[in-house]
């Protein structure tokens, strides 16, 4: 079945610093990846919509200069955390559709990357 | 706006006890509507879908929801529970048109008890 691979499964950082996250489709392309926010015990949250060759699309209240989404690539996309915050601590998930048949693939979720900034 | 209400926070049911796990969505149409289930630190897994056709719908691990129109619900229900069933559980539903995103309920917490 469609896999989506996501890494790191885990960082830890200092604050300032910035973490880069890779969101991969492994075998199936995607125009399209999705990505959501999950605090502890809450629900997911869509931060950002990245889009293969062009800008990512950002929910409202979202910093597109704090969180850097690139997608190089039919089978990639980056989200980049700057000058991380203690408050960016979160758990960051990927998700992306077939785009070969969108109207009938589910989304697939990566495992997840639980940041920590220190 | 698209909205899935999850009602129940936190269930709690016997091993080998049934389950049902309620949701209701908001939405203008017809959607697409999904339960996924999630590990502690865990990423999404899909449990099931409903696109269309058979508004009964089997999926994974012997889990079952019921689509009804009438009631805006897609109640996910198990005939039999395992105590590797705990686990957190979200109901989402999405547009029918484009590569859009989902919108997820707050989840339901499942715990299992001997």
């Amino acid at each position: 079945g469609a896999v989506v691979s996501q890494h790191p499964s885990r960082v830890i950082c200092k604050s300032g610093t910035s973490v880069k996250i890779e969101c991969r489709s492994l075998d199936f392309q995607a125009t399209t990846m999705f990505w959501y926010r999950q605090f502890p015990k809450q629900s997911l949250m869509l931060m950002a919509t990245s889009n293969e060759g062009s800008k990512a699309t950002y929910e409202q209240g979202v910093e597109k200069d704090k969180f850097l989404i690139n997608h190089a690539s039919l089978t990639l996309s980056t989200l980049t955390v700057t000058s991380a915050h203690p408050e960016d601590s979160s758990f960051y998930i990927c998700s992306a559709r077939d785009s070969k048949d969108i109207y009938n693939s589910p989304l697939h979720f990566g495992n997840g990357t639980r940041l920590t900034v220190t | 706006a698209q909205s899935v209400t999850q009602p129940d926070i936190h269930i709690t049911v016997s091993e080998g006890a049934s389950l049902e796990l309620r949701c209701n969505y908001s939405y203008g149409a017809t959607p697409y509507l999904f339960w996924y289930v999630q590990s502690p630190g865990q990423g999404l897994q899909l449990l099931l879908k409903y696109f269309s056709g058979d508004t009964l719908v089997q999926g994974i691990k012997g889990f079952e929801a019921e689509f009804k129109r009438s009631q805006s619900s897609f109640n996910l229900r198990k005939p039999s529970v395992h105590w590797s069933d705990a686990a957190e559980y979200f109901c989402a539903v999405g547009a029918r048109s484009g590569n859009t995103p989902l919108v997820f309920g707050k989840g339901t917490r499942l715990s299992v008890i001997a």
